[in-house]
């Protein structure tokens, strides 16, 4: 029953190292999203896109680039791991339509950058 | 751009109170606000929403009213139970359905027994 899957739900990487966050969601979404959640400033919008090969800069784009090649798969690389990009990642899809506005999230991943 | 204020960051009730949660969002073109909880190691679900042609919906015991002229919007949950204990965020967008959404800060409800 699983929609929207997150490659790991936890990972440890160096300062300076390129990483991967992989997200891919089932339910033929044409919208997908990375947040990232840190405790007191609540889900901030890093990326989304609305369709393969599109991408818009959310919020706090700074550090961060994404990829959307297939429909089902948006990734979100962190061009060179710091220490202030420890956080949880939430990926998220939705529907376009006036019958659905939901999101549906993923379980995110931790990421620890040492 | 949108901005979205949420209060009170923790809140502490006793099983079968009422909790209230409080969001205020900055741009008036703002049209759909929904709230999300999360539960400890999951991401957020959505558990309601409203349009801005509604004032108030409700289901079951949770609610969520809105006032477009304060542009302020409220999560009511009666008849609290433990279960009920989560991070709850609420959130706006300007988007058509299915577009980005900002976020509150997140409220930790804790409901003891």
């Amino acid at each position: 029953d699983v929609k929207v899957t997150q490659s790991s739900r936890y990972l440890v990487k160096r300062t300076g190292e390129k990483v991967f966050l992989e997200c891919v969601q089932d339910m033929d979404h044409e919208n997908m999203f990375w947040y990232r959640q840190d405790p007191g400033l609540g889900l901030r919008l890093i990326y989304f896109s609305y369709d393969v090969k599109m991408k818009e800069k959310g919020d706090i784009p700074e550090g961060y680039s994404v990829s959307r090649e297939k429909k089902e798969r948006f990734s979100l690389i962190l061009e060179s791991a710091s220490t202030n990009q420890t956080s949880m990642y939430l990926c998220a899809s939705s529907y376009w339509g006036q019958a659905n506005y939901g999101y549906t999230f993923g379980s995110g991943t931790r990421l620890t950058v040492v | 751009g949108e901005n979205v204020e949420q209060h009170p960051s923790t809140l502490s009730v006793q099983e079968g109170d009422s909790a209230v949660i409080k969001c205020t969002y900055s741009d008036s073109a703002s049209n759909y606000f929904p709230w999300y909880k999360q539960e400890l190691g999951k991401g957020p679900q959505l558990i309601i929403d409203i349009r801005s042609n509604v004032g108030e919906k409700k289901d079951q015991r949770i609610a969520v009213t809105l006032n477009k002229t304060a542009k302020h919007f409220s999560l009511h949950i009666t008849e609290t139970q433990p279960e009920d204990s989560a991070v709850y965020f609420c959130a706006a967008s300007i988007s058509p359905g299915g577009g980005k959404l900002t976020f509150g800060q997140g409220t930790i409800l804790t409901v003891h027994p």
